[in-house]
């Protein structure tokens, strides 16, 4: 299995350009979550989803919006890019049903640099 | 509004030393999930939390939950220079019970063992 993938690994947008942050996982699980992790800093929630055609907001979602067509896939979107958007973006997914408490997985990061 | 602090944020220890990392939060939950990120890399699992007195070992690390005083440690026991990463705790917005399974993170602690 191959986990939490996403891509690109690295990428450098000029601000106003757009892209999409590829995110898929190959472990059936049904919730899916971004995150952005800036400098020195804990990892801070932008969207999830709880299944495919379902997603809502975390902590810090403005600037970005999610999709989810299929419980494998995840893409993010970011429209036009901020410096502010500077950041690692990482993808989570976890298996929650009633009575489960398994942990979230992580995927390997999208290091974003806006300029 | 959930707020969850670690300390100490930086600590350099001596390889056969003991010491604990501290998880504070500021409202209700019982679930709490330690991970550990070495650089540049992603998160790794180490422990789940899911009730008030829940003691977890693995190796060198042991974690501990204590709901009422909203606090959860984690002990390094005997510490070697494979232990050097940044911890994270996290927190789930959980409230009488229910998991929301959104994670609120802590700033982490970023560990050095010198040898």
């Amino acid at each position: 299995n191959a986990g939490v993938t996403q891509t690109p690994k690295f990428r450098i947008l000029k601000i106003g350009q757009s892209m999409t942050l590829q995110c898929t996982q190959d472990m059936n699980h049904n919730y899916m979550y971004w995150y952005r992790q800036d400098p020195g800093m804990g990892l801070k929630l932008i969207y999830y989803s709880v299944g495919a055609g379902i997603t809502d907001k975390g902590e810090v979602p403005n600037g970005y919006n999610v999709s989810r067509s299929t419980t494998e896939d995840f893409p993010l979107r970011l429209e036009l890019a901020a410096p502010s958007q500077t950041s690692v973006y990482f993808c989570a997914s976890s298996y929650v049903v009633i009575g489960s408490n398994q942990p979230q997985h992580f995927g390997d990061g999208t290091r974003l640099s806006i300029l | 509004e959930l707020k969850v602090e670690q300390n100490p944020l930086f600590l350099s220890m001596q390889e056969g030393k003991n010491y604990t990392i501290y998880c504070n939060y500021s409202t209700t939950s019982d679930r709490l999930y330690w991970y550990r990120q070495d650089p540049g890399k992603s998160l790794e699992s180490l422990f789940v939390l899911l009730s008030n007195g829940a003691v977890k070992q693995e190796g060198r690390l042991m974690a501990s939950l204590d709901t009422k005083a909203r606090l959860s440690t984690l002990h390094i026991t005997a510490a070697v220079h494979d232990l050097s990463a940044t911890y994270f705790c996290a927190v789930d917005r959980s409230a009488y019970g229910g998991a929301t399974n959104k994670l609120i993170f802590g700033t982490g602690t970023l560990l050095a063992v010198q040898p």
